[in-house]
């Protein structure tokens, strides 16, 4: 059982460049999450997605779109990378409010932006 | 700005010992939840207490919440060195809110756990 599955693991981009993260779960869960994570800030949320066809801004939206192209995948995209954008990426799956509310995390992508 | 703010950010203890960390937030909530991350991890959930609910157990974990004063406790009892991780509470907002369904993290709280 993968869970939630990320690639990739690691990427350097150069300051302009574009690239999409990709993440698919095989749980069934409707509920899936893009978040940052940045030394000594936890993680924030960058976009959401309640369901297939639905997507929703988080706190640090900015630079960064998502496709929900199903229910199983969730990508995220960097169309023109910033140095500020050099962080640890994290996608997760959750059933929705009421129904399991647990959230899985994948393991990561480590994003380095010179 | 985030949901959940926690303290301390940093506690270290030795082995045997017991860890309180807490949480604050800021909206009304639907449930709150705790997660482990190891380092350079995944985060992985420990325990979840609903509104209603105002203590819980789970093994060595135990964890209250206090919705008047939207403040949230967890405690790991007897403490053991493969308990050094980072734990980070998470507010899931009720309905009717701006952020229905969106799962919100706190900054943290590095824990040490000496041998």
């Amino acid at each position: 059982n993968a869970g939630v599955t990320q690639t990739p693991k690691f990427q350097v981009l150069k300051t302009g460049q574009s690239m999409t993260l990709q993440c698919a779960q095989d749980m069934n869960h409707n509920s899936m999450y893009w978040y940052r994570q940045d030394p000594g800030m936890g993680l924030r949320l960058i976009y959401y997605s309640a369901s297939e066809g639905t997507t929703d801004k988080g706190e640090v939206p900015n630079g960064y779109n998502v496709s929900r192209l199903n229910k199983r995948e969730f990508s995220l995209r960097l169309e023109s990378a910033a140095p500020s954008q050099t962080s640890v990426y994290f996608c997760a799956s959750s059933d929705p409010p009421g129904r399991g509310e647990e959230a899985f995390f994948g393991q990561g992508t480590r994003l380095t932006v010179v | 700005s985030q949901q959940g703010e926690e303290d301390p950010q940093a506690l270290s203890i030795q082995e045997g010992e017991n860890a309180t960390m807490n949480c604050s937030y800021k909206t009304s909530i639907n449930n709150l939840q705790w997660y482990r991350q190891n380092s350079g991890r995944g985060l992985v959930h420990l325990i979840l207490i609903r509104s209603n609910e105002r203590e819980k157990h789970s093994g060595r974990l135990r964890v209250t919440l206090d919705t008047s004063k939207k403040s949230s406790s967890l405690l790991i009892t007897a403490s053991r060195a493969a308990d050094t991780a980072s734990y980070f509470c998470a507010t899931r907002e009720g309905a009717g809110g701006t952020s229905y369904g969106k799962l919100t993290f706190g900054q943290g709280t590095i824990l040490t756990v000496h041998p």
